[in-house]
């Protein structure tokens, strides 16, 4: 078991909607990394928050947003959903730049 | 922006047939190397990676990884798979100084026949 949470598991949407996912980073880590998996890809990275700030990002639209907290929690916002959105997204996280564990995923789907 | 292939999509082998799995990558300079399979249900879990030193590297379950720097390379292998082995497999890179970001390839369905 690695330690990082996600939720919810699943979960449906319609265009034009907006999204939150959450994560729950392993104890001791103060990183962590959002990443989108599509049917049949690699995960893309997103962003990355250290210590409750944007850390890096991806080649991604700015309606991908975030937030860490001061627990190191995480969340990702997704305004304005297209169809193209519907995808695995993956939380990992870290301590520092040390290895990245991940989490089990929220499968988004957008109808 | 640095790039990963992994030119077999899907592999289909038979219990203790040896398996090997292509990585290139893109990008010239400094890298660390990394392998995660993700079992059928689970989440990504590391197998090996490779920061310095020795470029075989051995992982968990048996697995090793070969980096060979003039081809980009860094291959996969193992010399006996099992049923349990069924997963897919993918290959990352962490640019030396970009922190921890990872970028995947697109990944390979392993599936072993008992």
């Amino acid at each position: 078991e690695t330690g990082v949470t996600q939720s919810p598991t699943h979960l449906i949407k319609t265009r034009g909607q907006q999204v939150t996912l959450r994560c729950s980073s392993q104890s001791g880590h103060n990183t962590v990394s959002w990443y989108q998996q599509a049917l049949g890809q690699g995960p893309q990275f997103i962003f990355q928050y250290y210590r409750e700030e944007e850390n890096g990002r991806g080649n991604f639209p700015p309606r991908f947003s975030g937030l860490q907290f001061p627990n190191y929690s995480s969340e990702l916002n997704v305004n304005a959903l297209e169809l193209d959105d519907s995808a695995l997204y993956l939380c990992a996280s870290s301590f520092d730049s040390n290895e990245q564990f991940f989490g089990p995923g929220t499968r988004l789907t957008v109808l | 922006a640095q790039s990963v292939s992994q030119h077999n999509h899907h592999v289909i082998l038979s219990e203790a047939a040896s398996l090997e799995l292509g990585c290139n990558y893109s990008y010239g300079g400094t890298v660390n190397l990394f392998w995660y399979v993700q079992y059928p249900g689970q989440h990504l879990q590391l197998l090996l990676k490779y920061f310095s030193g020795d470029p075989l590297v051995k992982g968990i379950k048996g697995f090793e990884a070969e980096f060979i720097k003039s081809k980009f390379s860094f291959n996969l292998r193992k010399p006996s798979v099992q049923w349990s082995d069924t997963a897919e497999y993918f290959c990352a890179v962490n640019e030396g100084n970009a922190g921890n970001m990872l970028t995947f390839g697109g990944g390979t369905r392993l599936m072993v026949k008992p």
